[in-house]
């Protein structure tokens, strides 16, 4: 299995919603990782899961919140999104090396989310 | 702080034409990829550079990265129109304390027949 698995595809929500956002991949990678793109550009780094340990980007707000219940399996928890959070949210997972050791981490990115906050 | 830059950042180009797509980054990494995404779609791998002199090679494409330049090239050769697509350069910064994969602002081809 070397997909990485997004649900949902598509979510429309209000301001005050609560929703969630998932993703899992079975490639027994290490790290997980959540993209945001907004159209026409490049994906920006939100939250790292690598190693069991997460790591923020500190421009991102707290109304985005990670969740890695097992090291398949990276959530990411929406509350009180503004209409401007809206965009292609983007999963992906890897093998990093570290940096020590020599060799790629390439990224396996799943289909995405496409949310739009009303 | 790291920072990616790619030229041009739109291209449009006459199939069986060629052309190099530029990407800068800020910082010492050895570990350079390329990224293509279709419009509407998520992002596939096209290289994974990891050395100074590193070339690679797919159909018409090639990448090459100079390490002590800071540079990468992406170059397409007798272009065609499956080409047509948004090729992004990422780096990893040296740096950080984690594997934090850092994306160009991308470069919008379009080979028109």
């Amino acid at each position: 299995d070397t997909e990485v698995t997004q649900t949902p595809k598509h979510l429309v929500m209000g301001m005050t919603n609560k929703k969630s956002l998932k993703c899992e991949q079975h490639m027994g990678h290490r790290a997980m990782y959540w993209y945001k793109q907004k159209a026409k550009k490049p994906p920006e780094l939100m939250f790292v899961y690598s190693y069991e340990k997460l790591s923020i980007n500190e421009s991102v707000p707290s109304r985005f919140s990670p969740e890695c219940p097992n090291s398949s399996l990276l959530n990411l928890h929406l509350h009180a999104l503004q209409p401007e959070d809206s965009a292609l949210y983007l999963c992906a997972s890897s093998s990093p090396p570290g940096r020590l050791l020599s060799g790629a981490n390439v990224l396996t990115f799943g289909a995405g989310s496409r949310l739009t906050v009303l | 702080e790291l920072k990616v830059e790619q030229n041009p950042l739109f291209l449009s180009m006459q199939e069986g034409k060629n052309y190099t797509i530029y990407c800068n980054y800020s910082t010492t990494s050895d570990r350079l990829y390329w990224y293509r995404q279709d419009p509407g779609k998520s992002l596939e791998s096209l290289f994974v550079l990891l050395s100074n002199g590193a070339v690679k090679q797919e159909g018409r494409l090639m990448a090459s990265l100079d390490t002590k330049a800071r540079l990468s090239t992406l170059h397409i050769t007798a272009a065609v129109h499956d080409l047509s697509a948004t090729y992004f350069c990422a780096v990893e910064g040296a740096e950080t304390s984690y594997d934090k994969v850092i994306f160009g602002p991308g470069t919008s081809l379009s080979v028109i027949p």
